[in-house]
């Protein structure tokens, strides 16, 4: 079974550029959640959407950062133009049913890193 | 709001040794659940070991396990006979039952020395 999809595994962009970071939940698995982790520290939640809805999104900065999770296709973080401070480590993880905890955690993807010049 | 320390930021022992990384969590809520995620040198989070809060009984899973003390919101894990493969990083995670967000600690950098 495949777990977490996370593309692409490392992205590059210049200041002012747009980076778009994609997730394919586990198989089966309709809900979706998006955390950065800059360096040296541990991961702050942004976002978490199920097909076609965003859920909560009291993590997410006010500007520049949205995120998608359409009827077909992954789930697209997208940070419309990048500042050095956006270089980070962005993981998504999805859960099959409500419930970040109990019998359904979180599985998490290997993370895309995201390095401003 | 909820949070969630790590007061050791790195710790060290020799391989086969007992090592315990402490957690303490803040939160109003009753029904919650907790877990240790492992972070190793690849990046991957891997989830490690999970709690609900609601059992009194410590979780356990191989040579991991916790000790929950859910009056002092204390939660710590324990790893036996230590391996270098359990080098990584550790971060405890807080949820509450129903919320889905996960909030993490700062991590502990764990370290077996060979």
């Amino acid at each position: 079974n495949a777990g977490v999809m996370q593309n692409p595994r490392h992205l590059v962009r210049r200041r002012g550029q747009e980076a778009r970071l994609r997730c394919s939940p586990m198989k089966g698995h309709s809900h979706v959640y998006w955390y950065r982790q800059l360096p040296e520290e541990g991961l702050k939640f942004m976002v978490y959407l199920q097909k076609e809805n965003i859920i909560d999104e009291s993590g997410m900065p006010k500007e520049r950062f949205s995120a998608e999770f359409p009827k077909e296709g992954p789930s697209i973080l997208r940070i419309q133009q990048v500042v050095r401070g956006d270089s980070a480590a962005y993981f998504c993880a999805s859960s099959p049913i409500t419930g970040g905890g109990g019998n359904q955690p979180q599985h998490f993807g290997d993370g895309t890193r995201l390095s401003i010049l | 709001a909820q949070t969630v320390t790590q007061s050791q930021p790195e710790m060290s022992v020799q391989e086969a040794e007992t090592v315990t990384l402490s957690c303490t969590y803040d939160t109003s809520e009753n029904n919650y659940y907790l877990f240790w995620y492992k972070q190793p040198p690849s990046r991957q989070m891997i989830l490690v070991i999970r709690q609900e809060a609601y059992k009194q009984q410590n979780a356990t899973e191989n040579r991991f396990s916790v000790n929950f003390q859910k009056a002092a919101k204390s939660f710590s894990l324990k790893i036996s006979d230590s391996q270098l493969g359990d080098t990584a990083m550790y971060f405890c995670a807080f949820t509450n039952f129903g919320n889905e967000k996960l909030t993490f600690g700062t991590g502990t950098r764990l370290t077996i020395i060979p």
